[in-house]
């Protein structure tokens, strides 16, 4: 297993344009968070499955901003008309539930809003 | 509601010296704590852990915390700092109804004189 996959690594795109992250967890994770890190903050949390279902979601995750994990495995997280304020490094990390202290995290997605 | 503070933005050690970083946490309930690093272009990882038992907490890379309720602090320390160990180093509490999700402090940059 080589942990939490995020592909891209790095996203340059215009504002107003649809983008689209994907993660692959640890493969016997049932939980799957995304965070969002911006220069000199720490991660802040957006939204965590359990399986398929979607348990929670921060404020922060305006209505532009939807995340899935449809068959409880990858989970992608979409941004429509992109604003220069979404530009940050996304962040996901998988864990079994129950115990959050073993979350593992990916590298993250930098995504750049020009 | 959960917070973290990290009262130092940036420390500026000489290697082969000791280390402290500040971390306090408010929580109402017993607290769920945590210590990361995050390296550049590296993932966080997962540096000690604290939920219950000794307050004092050993981790990985010779780092150890000291949990102290009376002072709501959880601070991160190391006796001999290295080269590598230059990094920007976070403080977490677990929060949600059952720790479902992680809290970050703003973080702390550390840099090492050779």
């Amino acid at each position: 297993d080589t942990g939490v996959s995020q592909n891209p690594r790095h996203k340059i795109t215009k504002r107003g344009q649809n983008v689209t992250f994907r993660c692959d967890p640890i493969s016997e994770h049932n939980r799957l968070y995304w965070y969002r890190q911006t220069l000199g903050q720490g991660p802040e949390f957006l939204t965590y499955f359990q399986n398929e279902a979607q348990l929670e979601k921060s404020r922060l995750l305006s209505d532009r901003f939807s995340a899935e994990r449809p068959k409880g495995s990858f989970s992608t997280l979409e941004i429509q008309r992109t604003e220069q304020g979404d530009s940050a490094m996304y962040l996901c990390a998988s864990s079994f539930a129950e115990t959050l202290a073993e979350a593992f995290f990916g590298q993250g997605t930098r995504l750049t809003v020009v | 509601a959960q917070s973290v503070t990290q009262p130092d933005i940036h420390i500026t050690v000489s290697e082969g010296a000791s280390l402290e970083l500040r971390c306090n946490y408010s929580y109402g309930a017993t607290p769920y704590l945590f210590w990361y690093v995050q390296s550049p272009g590296q993932g966080l990882q997962l540096l000690l852990k604290y939920f219950s038992g000794d307050t004092l907490v050993q981790g990985i890379k010779g780092f150890e915390a000291e949990f102290k309720r009376s002072q709501s602090s959880f601070n991160l320390r190391k006796p001999s700092v290295h080269w590598s160990d230059a990094a920007e180093y976070f403080c977490a509490v677990g929060a949600g109804a059952s720790y479902d999700k992680v809290i970050f402090g703003p973080g702390t940059s550390l840099s090492v004189i050779p």
